[in-house]
């Protein structure tokens, strides 16, 4: 059963907007979140990360915000860019635990 | 610094036959997983090797996969009998510690077709 889920499988945004990439996980041992971007024929290259002790975490564009009540957290890029055009992956883990990814979410930047 | 190498980056074979993925950790990365995307699912975690010992293989599909880490360097993926169910992107990934706030760095697959 998939304890980390994208519920959206692609996503367009124009350049300049706002991007927001969702992602839900069932796991209440879930301490240590991550989203990893993927250009097609590459492997997933880490972009940002978020540990349970804190609810937001900024680099730059992307912005990860947790809910843990919830179980949920997003990805926020703004602005968006055509480069920014990727599948995005939501991961989770117990710390010191394997990580378990989502199906991924294709974003499509539109110039 | 050189990153994860796999090799071959796409291998079509029919079904039944064998086929051996390889993956080249960056030096010195003690921990090395092995990963796989079916079309439009999650991408799914095979194994984890402590330089040449396996420390979870709790995603290892069946017996028809066989992972080595020989010297505790190069790693290989075997599948022998291929199924058609078996098709899908193989990733490996390699890190300095294992897991936790160490995030994994990837090869860029190898994409395997079973016909």
């Amino acid at each position: 059963d998939q304890q980390v889920k994208q519920n959206s499988p692609s996503l367009s945004v124009q350049e300049g907007r706002i991007s927001i990439l969702n992602c839900d996980y069932t796991n209440s041992m879930f301490d240590y979140f991550l989203w990893y971007k993927k250009y097609p024929a590459e492997g997933p290259t880490f972009l940002i990360s978020i540990s349970s002790i804190k609810d937001k975490n900024e680099d730059g564009r992307f912005t990860v915000f947790l809910n843990k009540s919830a179980k949920h957290l997003s990805l926020h890029i703004v602005p968006s860019q055509p480069g920014d055009s990727a599948v995005y992956f939501c991961a989770a883990s117990p710390t010191g635990n394997q990580f378990y990814f989502g199906t991924g979410t294709s974003l499509t930047v539109i110039p | 610094e050189a990153g994860v190498t796999q090799f071959p980056s796409h291998s079509v074979i029919e079904k039944g036959q064998t086929v051996t993925l390889r993956c080249d950790p960056i030096s010195g990365h003690d921990n090395l997983y092995w990963y796989r995307r079916v079309m439009g699912k999650e991408i799914k975690f095979l194994l984890h090797f402590v330089k040449e010992s396996k420390q979870d293989e709790s995603g290892m599909p069946n017996n028809r996969f066989l992972a080595e880490r020989t010297g505790g360097t190069y790693s290989t993926l075997k599948v022998q009998p291929a199924e058609l169910e078996d098709s899908g992107v193989y990733f490996c990934a390699s890190s300095r510690q294992p897991w936790g706030a160490n995030v994994l760095t990837f090869g860029a697959g190898s994409r395997l077709t079973v016909l």
